[in-house]
């Protein structure tokens, strides 16, 4: 597609379940991000993929949190063990590269009950 | 203190009108900055995108920057009811430096036909 795609758009759990977010960039970019929005917070920083490699993880709120980026694409943020804390909408972003404009996806909302 | 700080508003105004937005900053190693437009329920999606100080214009849309008194504005002519979200500004040290985005509160806007 033309933009960044994400999924799932909702996701429902249960406290104490581990969950994986999809992030699929715009062809061709080689940085992606990816950044939580929640109504207290406002939107944060998570990690930073440059290709596979993350030179900065400095967001990640707690080691139940890991993401990985295979291929130079896609790209995939588990949270273990969720917590109520975790409920937010997750952002993915990519750039063409290393400071280029940030594009966008819906992000996936998480709920955690 | 936040390291950006941005008037959540909400802000009315009538149609046609022009509306002034502004963010204000407390980190000078800040080199690139932007507005993001933001309906509910989607991602941000990218309005303006500039480098340093200056001023940019694109369609109705007009972006200030003056690092020295770390302000940053975003100004919206004819303003058109489809005008209407939450606009967040958003900034980073760029190339070189720390390549997240820092982001504002958001300012919920309301165009009034």
């Amino acid at each position: 597609g033309a933009g960044v795609s994400q999924s799932p758009s909702n996701k429902v759990t249960e406290k104490g379940k581990d969950v994986e977010l999809r992030c699929d960039p715009i062809s061709g970019h080689t940085a992606l991000y990816w950044y939580r929005q929640s109504l207290g917070q406002g939107l944060e920083f998570l990690i930073y993929f440059q290709g596979n490699s993350a030179p900065d993880k400095s967001g990640l709120p707690s080691d139940r949190f890991s993401a990985e980026r295979t291929g130079g694409s896609v790209s995939t943020l588990t949270i273990q063990r969720t917590q109520q804390e975790d409920s937010a909408v997750y952002l993915c972003a990519s750039s063409l590269n290393q400071g280029q404009p940030q594009h966008f996806g819906d992000g996936t909302r998480l709920s955690i009950l | 203190q936040k390291e950006v700080e941005q008037d959540p508003g909400p802000l009315s105004v009538p149609e046609g009108a022009i509306v002034s937005l502004n963010c204000t900053y407390s980190n000078s190693a800040f080199q690139y900055f932007m507005w993001y437009r933001q309906y509910s329920r989607k991602g941000p999606e990218l309005l303006m995108y500039t480098y340093s100080s200056g001023n940019k214009e694109d369609g109705r849309f007009t972006a200030q920057v003056d690092k020295s008194s770390k302000y940053i504005s975003l100004f919206i002519r004819d303003s058109q009811p489809s005008d209407s979200a939450t606009y967040l500004c958003a900034m980073s040290e760029g190339i070189g430096g720390n390549e997240k985005l820092t982001f504002g509160t958001g300012t919920r806007l309301t165009i009034i036909p």
